[in-house]
């Protein structure tokens, strides 16, 4: 098994560009979970889904878009990037919503100029 | 709502040292707990859990945590620090009730610093 991978690694965008980031897992996890990491917040919690094609949104969901269109997928769309949205950011996945026990990616790095 | 604290957000032992990390929550029910450590540039990495079982819990690494209801406490131990220990840790409590929504809430991070 791969677990949660991410791509790209990196990434710079210019104020105003919009992206997706992408995130997958091979282990028939129903719940997906996206957060940002910035310093000292801890990790925060954008959105998150309990299967293919339910999301919702998590503590800090304004300029991000989420979809499920599959088990494995979970993309992040940054609509219109601003140096805010500065952040790593991480997906994460676990065997259901009553399990808690979340797997991570590796994570991207992000920087809006 | 769910909430959790860490205190210190950076400690510093020396290799051989006890580590400890502190790590309070809030809840109106029995959580799940958990750490996770993050070492540099790498995703996080599950250390142990509790749920609900036996109320020290050992993990990975020789960390463990004992969860104390009376205190609100998660805090994680080892009685010996490594210089592979320095990493970032994180206590996170789960969203369970009322809306069991699989969310888990992170604390803001602990910087562990290990001296040779």
């Amino acid at each position: 098994n791969a677990g949660v991978t991410q791509t790209p690694k990196f990434q710079v965008l210019k104020t105003g560009q919009s992206m997706t980031l992408q995130c997958a897992q091979d282990m028939n996890h129903e719940y997906m979970s996206w957060y940002r990491q910035d310093p000292g917040m801890g990790l925060r919690l954008i959105h998150y889904s309990v299967g293919a094609g339910i999301t919702d949104q998590g503590e800090v969901p304004n300029g991000y878009n989420v979809s499920r269109s599959t088990t494995e997928d979970f993309p992040l769309r940054l609509l219109s990037a601003a140096p805010s949205q500065t952040s790593v950011y991480f997906c994460a996945s676990s065997y259901d919503r009553a399990t808690y026990e979340q797997y991570f990616g590796p994570g991207t790095r992000l920087t809006v100029t | 709502a769910q909430s959790v604290t860490q205190l210190g957000s950076h400690v510093s032992v020396s290799e051989g040292a006890l580590v400890l990390l502190r790590c309070n929550y809030s809840s109106s029910v029995p959580p799940y707990l958990f750490w996770y450590v993050q070492y540099p540039n790498q995703g996080l990495q599950l250390l142990l859990k509790y749920t609900s079982a036996a109320t020290l819990v050992k993990g990975i690494n020789g960390f463990e945590a004992e969860f104390k209801k009376s205190e609100t406490s998660f805090h994680l131990t080892k009685p010996s620090a490594h210089m592979s220990d320095a990493a970032e840790y994180f206590c996170a409590v789960s969203d369970r009730y009322p809306s069991n929504t699989g969310k888990l809430i992170f604390g803001q991070g602990t910087t562990l610093q290990v001296k040779p």
